[in-house]
């Protein structure tokens, strides 16, 4: 199995900070990596595709980045909706795999 | 617009079993593979098992292999999960998602769970 191990597992930031989560994999899968967020007794809800693409009605604020075995995705100014646990994901094997989730919370 | 409503969750015995239905509409069914994805209590996300749209090519994940089954009814836009042999650590909420890919894609379509709780 494709493990991706995400970091850090917990961050705080404010309101107009810069943020970035990170996402390795346990071995290289070109660009098979998505981004999800998901808020509490809600299901998660895609937000990057194929690693960089910005899925539609996603702000214009998060992006991806990466190819091989390191991903990240950033929030370029972090506003108060934005607290979540965000999760990367690999399609590259038959049966996908998430990584442990990156809680985010806004001081 | 995409609907996925997953139902038949609930509580069961350790050993028994459950059927989780997942009925779609606002799209042809028969072109999008459907997945499970389970999340335990305050933990993450785990994709148990995954079946093409013709429902031809299913993969499960190693936890659940030989206990759970997925299968489809492309005619009542309906996919199942059979699930046996359970135990306390398949207690989840278990969501239902589409996506037009068998693999190398992504989820863009998500039910909004159902809670299935293992316990005597």
């Amino acid at each position: 199995d494709i493990q991706m191990t995400q970091s850090p597992s917990s961050l705080s930031a404010s309101v107009e900070d810069r943020v970035t989560i990170t996402c390795r994999a346990s071995q290289s899968i070109s660009s098979y990596v998505n981004w999800y967020q998901q808020k509490p007794g809600k299901a998660p809800e895609l937000l990057i595709y194929a690693a960089s693409s910005l899925q539609s009605g996603v702000p214009s604020r998060f992006s991806g980045s990466g190819s091989g075995t390191d991903f990240s995705l950033t929030i370029s100014s972090l506003q108060s909706e934005d607290s979540a646990t965000y999760y990367c994901q690999q399609s590259y094997s038959r049966l996908t795999t998430f990584g442990q989730g990156t809680r985010l919370e806004i001081k | 617009e995409v609907q996925l409503l997953e139902s038949g969750g609930g509580l069961v015995q350790p050993g028994g079993s459950l059927r989780l239905s997942c009925a779609a509409s606002g799209i042809t069914f028969s072109t999008y593979a459907i997945s499970w994805v389970r999340q335990a209590p305050g933990k993450g996300l785990e994709c148990v098992s995954v079946i093409s749209g013709s429902g031809g090519t299913t993969y499960y994940a190693d936890s659940v292999k030989g206990r759970f089954t997925v299968s489809r009814d492309n005619s009542k836009n309906t996919q199942y999960l059979q699930m046996n042999s359970l135990r306390a650590e398949d207690t989840a909420i278990y969501y239902c998602v589409g996506h037009q890919l068998l693999s190398a894609g992504w989820f863009d379509s998500w039910g909004q769970g159902t809670l299935v709780t293992v316990s005597s």
